[in-house]
């Protein structure tokens, strides 16, 4: 029972180029969200879905797209990366409006 | 603007002193939660906290939400270097349905 997991761990990117953040979940959430980690700004919501076939924009969605593959499966996609999006990104799995969040290990994400 | 409203943002003290964290909000939770990190890892939830005046208590760390539920504050007694990290509210406001985080407190115990 991995919990949450999440690839690639790091990555390095040049403006402009595109990427997709992979994330795969086995505690049977429903809800899947994706957070970005910012030096004293918190964890803010990219996006989520609270259920398979549905995702919703969250705080700071622009420059970002994502699919909800399957129950498991939840994916954030750069089309073009820029500076601003240098960050560390955490997938969770968690019951919708509920309590705990279960956090992967994250993906640090330097765009030069 | 931060929903949630931890302070301080950062605060390093000697082991063996105690200490305490605020998260504070002008909104009303449906719950509220306190989640530690460390370096390279994701958040790990420690408590989760729903009743106005309800007080948890984890060994050493005592958690306290307001009468309100507005406000909620993690005390650490006699702290250990074991203890840094950064430290996370974390809630749900009432109306929508999503968590939203405080910005952190940073949290050092020297030796």
């Amino acid at each position: 029972n991995a919990g949450v997991t999440q690839t690639p761990k790091f990555q390095v990117l040049k403006t402009g180029q595109s990427m997709t953040l992979q994330c795969a979940q086995d505690m049977n959430h429903n809800s899947m969200y994706w957070y970005r980690q910012d030096p004293g700004m918190g964890l803010r919501l990219i996006y989520y879905s609270a259920s398979e076939g549905t995702t919703d924009k969250g705080e700071v969605p622009n420059g970002y797209n994502v699919s909800r593959l399957n129950k498991r499966e939840f994916s954030l996609r750069l089309e073009s990366a820029a500076p601003s999006q240098t960050s560390v990104y955490f997938c969770t799995g968690g019951a919708y409006g509920e309590n705990e969040q279960f956090f992967g290990p994250g993906t640090r994400l330097t765009v030069l | 603007t931060q929903l949630l409203e931890q302070s301080p943002q950062f605060l390093s003290i000697q082991e063996g002193e105690n200490l305490t964290v605020y998260c504070n909000s002008s909104s009303v939770f449906s719950s509220l939660q306190w989640y530690r990190q460390e370096p390279g890892e994701g958040p790990v939830l420690l408590v989760t906290v729903v009743t106005g005046g309800e007080v948890k208590k984890l060994k050493r760390l005592t958690f306290q939400f307001g009468d309100a539920r507005k406000d909620s504050s993690l005390h650490i007694t006699a702290a250990q270097t074991g203890d840094t990290g950064l430290y996370l509210c974390a809630a749900i406001i009432q109306g929508a349905q999503k968590l939203v985080f405080g910005q952190g407190t940073r949290l050092t115990i020297n030796p």
